[in-house]
């Protein structure tokens, strides 16, 4: 009964590739959201949907493209894979998009492109 | 523009003591403060949240913090630590945009 899973845990590939990454909450939030962490912890938004609607765009490559089926689910899809893209990348929900909503984490994907 | 500065990237620590955890922010508003806690090759967790009224807020696992407007500090405190405190600990900053701190390793010695 995990609140936010997201999936693959890791994920090895090559520049150039093109890899998506999943991302399901069941715990009925309107918000999602995707964060990048580098290799020194740093933690930086890059996109958070409300019901299904893009409400926040941080400067991201357009190779980085969110989807958002429906309002449990928030997908990362990543082209034209880079070296610097590497990190770890968590998906998480709130339940609104009051800035006194607490996060709720799901465990990360270790992107590594070699 | 608001920040989150966390002064101590590292913070080791002999399992029993307290220890303090320091985050300082800039805002020219009002603002939410939390803590997150992420374990190893976990998810960021809330450990704590400052929302309004009483300044000092406490966790179910014994850490407290303490939101002093005229600082402009939410530092983390805990009277006595255990190995399994060992975690990198994040501050962040709403209003309304969520903003958080680099990060403070927390390590715990036995």
């Amino acid at each position: 009964d995990t609140a936010v899973s997201q999936t693959p845990k890791y994920l090895v590939t090559q520049m150039g590739n093109d890899k998506s990454i999943k991302c399901e909450q069941n715990l009925g939030h309107d918000t999602m959201y995707w964060y990048k962490q580098d290799s020194k912890k740093f933690l930086k938004i890059m996109f958070s949907y409300n019901n299904k609607e893009l409400i926040i765009n941080e400067t991201v490559p357009n190779r980085f493209s969110p989807k958002s089926p429906d309002k449990a689910h928030l997908n990362l899809h990543i082209n034209s894979l880079e070296l610097g893209d590497s990190a770890v990348y968590f998906c998480a929900s709130s339940l609104g998009t009051g800035d006194n909503s607490p996060l709720h984490f799901g465990n990360g994907t270790r992107l590594t492109v070699t | 523009a608001q920040s989150v500065t966390q002064l101590d990237s590292q913070v080791p620590v002999f399992e029993e003591a307290p220890v303090e955890l320091r985050c300082n922010y800039s805002s020219s508003v009002s603002v939410y403060l939390f803590w997150y806690v992420q374990y190893p090759n976990q998810g960021l967790q809330l450990l704590l949240k400052y929302l309004s009224g009483s300044t000092l807020v406490e966790s179910i696992n014994g850490f407290e913090a303490e939101f002093n407007k005229s600082q402009t500090s939410f530092h983390l405190r805990k009277p006595s630590v255990h190995i399994s405190d060992t975690a990198e600990y994040f501050c962040a900053v709403s209003n309304p945009k969520l903003i958080f701190g680099a990060g403070t390793r927390l390590a715990v010695h036995p």
